[in-house]
């Protein structure tokens, strides 16, 4: 079935430090893929999305690129600032009907 | 704005009481979801609907069940609680229409702890 893994556990960066968050994901076909961000004490948020290879998803500084072939969806900015501390999900969509299926999470902490 | 809300936020209960956990949204959205959050778990679905009447099981359905009798609702029944099932629970909407881009758009959650 679908599936999602993403960098496991925490990460921990001193502002303006770049980041990464690993993705990966099976599934057949193009499914559309997702990051969700999560603020201590609120509920997950969309934050982009990209539906097919080689597209670029960004919002408020991150950004990842479908890569078909690696089967990933990496997120990445360039300069984390603390306010970005928060837990990160990757996610998948494989049709129309079909349900999202989420990573375990990745706990960003920023430190300042 | 999109709007999820869910009651209560928080609740104890005991084990073998019955819980129920409430979903409210006014997006209009037909598709709406429950998820529970644990550590090393990240969000796991438990049921969903595609409208009025009609409920899914997800991932882990056992041991909840699912009500949506509007539009606009959607709860999550614990007949039986058990320890196992302490945890925080989300509720989601989606709009069908936007196919597999369409995002989901989460409440702020409930903290279940069964004693």
């Amino acid at each position: 079935g679908d599936s999602v893994t993403q960098t496991e556990g925490q990460v921990a960066l001193s502002e303006e430090d770049f980041l990464t968050i690993h993705c990966n994901y099976s599934a057949s076909g193009y499914p559309a893929l997702f990051w969700y961000v999560q603020y201590p004490g609120e509920g997950p948020q969309f934050l982009f999305r990209a539906s097919r290879d080689k597209e670029k998803g960004s919002s408020r500084g991150f950004e990842a690129t479908y890569n078909k072939e690696a089967t990933s969806f990496h997120l990445q900015k360039a300069s984390v600032q603390e306010s970005d501390s928060a837990v990160y999900y990757c996610a998948l969509r494989g049709s129309a009907l079909g349900r999202l299926h989420f990573g375990a999470g990745t706990q960003l902490i920023v430190i300042p | 704005e999109a709007a999820v809300t869910q009651s209560p936020r928080n609740k104890v209960a005991v084990t073998g009481g019955k819980v129920t956990l409430s979903c409210n949204q006014t997006n209009n959205h037909n598709n709406m979801y429950w998820y529970r959050q644990d550590t090393g778990h990240g969000l796991r679905l438990i049921h969903y609907s595609y409208g009025a009447g009609s409920t899914e099981k997800g991932d882990i359905p056992d041991g909840y069940k699912a009500s949506r009798p509007s539009q606009e609702n959607f709860s999550l029944i614990l007949e039986l609680a058990t320890p196992s099932q302490t945890s925080v629970y989300f509720c989601a909407s989606g709009d069908a229409l936007g196919g597999p881009y369409a995002e989901q758009f989460f409440g702020p959650g409930t903290r279940l702890t069964v004693l």
